[in-house]
């Protein structure tokens, strides 16, 4: 069965922390993809970042980096230096290739994240 | 347009009305999904379409609940007789092509409120 598990369900940090956000998934397709989105209290869910399962390349953009680790099945998300406006809910998802016409994503829970100044 | 507008922003319900809640994708995207989000949950997946084609409403949760989207583009959802527990932001969302790596862009919701 496919799952995804952020354990954190809140963070607090003050302003300039780096911060980790984890993510753990299920999942039996050899195959998948993995996203982070982030949801702002405006309700709109923000695209961060796509990885598929043979890309196990870390990546970095500007103060955002994530670390995919398949012998985990873990995904995490830093944020270094954080800023306020970096304040929002961050959503780890799964999507399986071999899912047939079934094309939707797996959410996680959510993190809520608030940084302090 | 620029990105995934949808309409009303926000709307408030007498229990027993029925709304319609609008979805218009960006502009050539194949596929196209409805998502339900509870306050402090994660997005429930309601239905996906790719064209005018409705190829998964599983999450559907009743058959109050149904959508369309005749011409492969704008999509409604409609919700009947509506109840208080249908209370939740309604995500649209699409994506250019329909294999499930494709990124899916969703837009800010329509605010559902049954009182």
């Amino acid at each position: 069965a496919q799952k995804v598990t952020q354990a954190q369900t809140e963070i607090s940090v003050v302003e300039k922390e780096d911060v980790t956000l984890d993510c753990v998934y299920e999942t039996r397709d050899t195959t998948y993809y993995l996203f982070w989105y982030k949801q702002p209290p405006s309700g709109e869910l923000v695209f961060l970042i796509r990885r598929n399962s043979f890309d196990e390349q870390n990546e970095i953009s500007g103060r955002y980096s994530w670390n995919f680790q398949k012998s985990t099945s873990s995904f995490n998300f830093t944020i270094t230096a954080s800023q306020v406006v970096d304040s929002a809910v961050y959503f780890c998802a799964l999507s399986e290739a071999n899912a047939g016409n079934n094309r939707k994503l797996i959410w996680g829970l959510g993190t809520s994240l608030a940084v302090n100044p | 347009g620029a990105g995934v507008s949808q309409s009303p922003r926000y709307k408030v319900a007498k229990r027993g009305q029925d709304v319609a809640l609008r979805c218009d994708p960006i502009s050539g995207h194949v596929s196209l999904f409805w998502y339900q989000q509870a306050l402090g949950q994660g997005p429930e997946f309601l239905t996906y379409f790719q064209n005018e084609a409705q190829l998964d409403k599983s999450g559907l949760p009743s058959d109050r609940f149904f959508a369309e989207r005749p011409e492969g583009s704008v999509s409604t959802l409609k919700i009947q007789r509506t109840q208080q527990e249908d209370s939740a932001v309604y995500l649209c969302a699409s994506s250019l092509v329909g294999y499930s790596g494709n990124t899916i862009y969703f837009g800010e919701g329509s605010w559902l409120t049954v009182v």
